[in-house]
């Protein structure tokens, strides 16, 4: 199947500065990508969808300016966590949908975040 | 929005059993219903899929039914191994103009014994 790629898969960052995390799709091209967290033992919760060449869609209770999305190319999306706290510490994971695929969504290994 | 409802949210087999998950979901302009089993540690990696115009599909031990009527749909998993035991989580998809985001179950962790 198609490879979504993340990078990096742990980070560990000091409260206060911001982390970046990119989600590259190897071997198609996305039109959307989505992030989500997941905190332990629990589902995963959408934050936004980024779509090529226009700002991401944020869902209720995600904050924009604290999760900077970034979409410029078809094979690349970036998340950027700013002025990280604790409770930020969560693992991240990105999906990709396969242009003219249907709706087949492949995932990304997921990047843990710690802020200490 | 879409809601969707997973249970059991545990399940313990003995190797060789069968394991039923199941789900619902509650807007009937679903369309497409993933399966992702996902290890510690791990992101969810895509097992079986189903489309809203097939009521059974089936990979070698993994297969998946959908109702659309009752807007349930659940994975069977049969002659289960070790190598099984994960976190399942179901979902449907939701358009939201022209994307398709999945909503997903709140997870089931199967553990297979010996």
């Amino acid at each position: 199947g198609a490879v979504v790629s993340q990078h990096p898969s742990r980070v560990i960052c000091k409260s206060g500065t911001s982390v970046k995390i990119e989600c590259r799709s190897l071997d198609f091209q996305a039109t959307t990508m989505f992030w989500y967290r997941q905190f332990p033992k629990q589902s995963l919760m959408l934050m936004a969808t980024s779509n090529e060449g226009s700002k991401a869609t944020y869902e209720q209770g995600v904050e924009k300016d604290k999760f900077l999305i970034n979409h410029a190319s078809l094979t690349l999306s970036t998340l950027t966590v700013t002025s990280a706290h604790p409770e930020d510490s969560s693992f991240y994971i990105c999906s990709a949908t396969q242009r003219n695929s249907g709706n087949t969504i492949y995932f990304g290994e997921g990047s843990w975040l710690t802020v200490v | 929005g879409e809601n969707v409802e997973q249970h059991p949210s545990t399940l313990s087999v003995q190797e060789g059993d069968s394991a039923v998950i199941k789900c619902t979901y509650s807007d009937s302009a679903s369309n497409y219903f993933p399966w992702y089993k996902q290890e510690l540690g791990k992101g969810p990696q895509l097992i079986i899929d189903i489309r809203s115009n097939v009521g059974e599909k089936k990979d070698q031990r993994i297969a998946v039914t959908l109702n659309k009527t009752a807007k349930h749909f659940s994975l069977h998993i049969t002659e289960t191994q070790p190598e099984d035991s994960a976190v399942y989580f179901c979902a449907a998809n939701e358009m939201t103009g022209t994307a398709s985001k999945l909503t997903f179950g709140t997870g089931t962790r199967l553990q297979v014994t010996l």
